[in-house]
């Protein structure tokens, strides 16, 4: 494997439904963020890790669960989501933590929320 | 604050056209970073191009090319003799230092056949 990963790439789960959504990079890099892509709206920034430890939350509900045990691994972990949360969820990771780095992202987790 | 417009929602041309997609950015950092992405329809970001402030000169890679102009905060994307494998969404993004990446709203280019 090579860049970065996402798994699963399609995800349907009920509103009262607990799910995770895994992302890998390969790329020897010490910080991963997640994503939010939704219809006809700009990527927003969701929450920033470097070296494991969480930098930026930025103002995400508590039903979203980030979780980052080691510098290659990067978790969302999901519960009691609103239909409004379906959209595509993208990891991205980076050499350090400088914020001006360039970010390599993963392919996306398509989740819908029914 | 820092923002990036894309005002072309959509762009369709046919195959072999030349297409400028336009970034205007605002931001009142010196020192910034501008970046270019391609989104297929498989949804991964791909990284085309990272440019800083101080360095204007206008840069070239096989059929794509760059235009930066500070005097018009604009960051242009041109994409000569364009392809049917083209096709997809661009986002211009910014970023300056002790901030988080802004996205443009993105340009969806369809190359038809």
């Amino acid at each position: 494997e090579t860049g970065v990963t996402q798994t699963p790439r399609h995800l349907v789960m009920g509103m009262t439904n607990k799910k995770s959504l895994k992302c890998e990079q390969h790329l020897g890099h010490n910080a991963m963020y997640w994503y939010k892509q939704s219809a006809k709206k700009p990527l927003e920034l969701m929450f920033v890790y470097s070296l494991e430890e969480r930098v930026e939350n930025n103002s995400v509900p508590s039903r979203f669960s980030p979780e980052c045990p080691n510098s290659s691994h990067l978790f969302l972990h999901l519960h009691t989501l609103q239909p409004e949360d379906s959209a595509l969820y993208l990891c991205a990771s980076s050499q350090g933590g400088a914020s001006t780095d360039t970010q390599y992202f993963g392919p996306g987790t398509r989740l819908t929320v029914l | 604050a820092q923002k990036v417009t894309q005002a072309q929602t959509e762009i369709s041309v046919v195959e072999k056209e030349d297409v400028t997609l336009d970034c205007v950015y605002e931001t009142r950092d010196t020192t910034y970073y501008l970046f270019w992405y391609k989104q297929p329809p498989s949804g991964e970001l791909v990284f085309l191009i990272r440019r800083n402030s101080f360095d204007e000169q206008n840069e070239i890679s096989g059929r794509y090319s760059w235009n930066f102009q500070k005097s018009t905060s604009s960051f242009n994307f041109t994409i000569t003799a364009s392809q049917v494998v083209d096709s997809a969404v661009y986002f211009c993004a910014l970023i300056g230092y002790g901030q988080n990446f802004v996205f443009g709203p993105g340009t969806r280019l369809s190359v038809l056949p």
